[in-house]
């Protein structure tokens, strides 16, 4: 079936170096993207989306970049700090209104 | 702006037993969408609801329902708990006017069965 996925269950960063963080995604007639953080105790939140006609989007120290050739999308976080460790999880609109979600990356922000 | 809010935040039953989790949207939003977190299967669509009416149901079996009230505060139930119930039950809001419409999550309910 088709679903989306990310490629990297963990990823350890030092503070104050760049995150990326990639997820594959298989439904070619997804159009909408989204990244969600969520932290320990915490529900999903929203960081950034973009829409299957566009190739890049930026945010506050948060840049998406969609690659519709390959079905890759990826979340860069500039000058990753302490506060940015959390999971973070990639989904696509699926049918309706549901949004299917990969399985998340544990991002670790080391001093 | 008050966020989705989430009653209550934890729950143990046993098995058999059955459960319902309420939700509060957004102030203004119409819709609530229902998810299931666990550690294998991560994030799973339930169901949304919009103005009373389910618009749209995942792949889960009946014992999973739910509803909505004409303030759009939404409830789920299950019954006949099974042990793999055991999750993070997510409920998230966005105004329903279209489905790229930004959704807002809470901050779960944590069911436990035992």
């Amino acid at each position: 079936g088709e679903s989306v996925g990310l490629h990297l269950p963990t990823l350890s960063v030092q503070e104050g170096d760049n995150s990326i963080i990639n997820c594959a995604y298989s439904n070619s007639a997804s159009d909408y993207f989204i990244w969600y953080k969520q932290e320990s105790g915490k529900g999903p939140q929203f960081i950034i989306d973009i829409r299957s006609n566009m190739d890049k989007r930026q945010g506050q120290r948060v840049t998406v970049l969609l690659n519709k050739t390959v079905k890759h999308l990826s979340l860069q976080i500039a000058a990753t700090q302490p506060g940015d460790s959390a999971v973070y999880f990639c989904a696509e609109n699926g049918p309706g209104y549901a949004l299917n979600f990969g399985k998340g990356t544990s991002l670790l922000v080391t001093p | 702006k008050a966020g989705v809010t989430q009653t209550p935040r934890y729950l143990i039953k046993t098995r058999g037993q059955q459960v319902t989790l309420s939700c509060s949207p957004i102030s203004g939003h119409r819709s609530v969408s229902w998810y299931q977190q666990t550690p294998g299967q991560g994030l799973q669509f339930l169901f949304e609801y919009f103005s009373e009416t389910q618009r749209n149901k995942g792949n889960f079996p009946g014992r999973f329902s739910g509803r909505q009230f004409s303030n759009s505060r939404s409830e789920m139930n299950v019954s006949t708990l099974e042990l793999g119930d055991s999750a993070l039950y997510l409920c998230a809001s966005s105004p329903g006017t279209g489905p790229t419409d930004t959704q807002y999550f809470g901050p779960g309910t944590r069911l436990t069965v035992l």
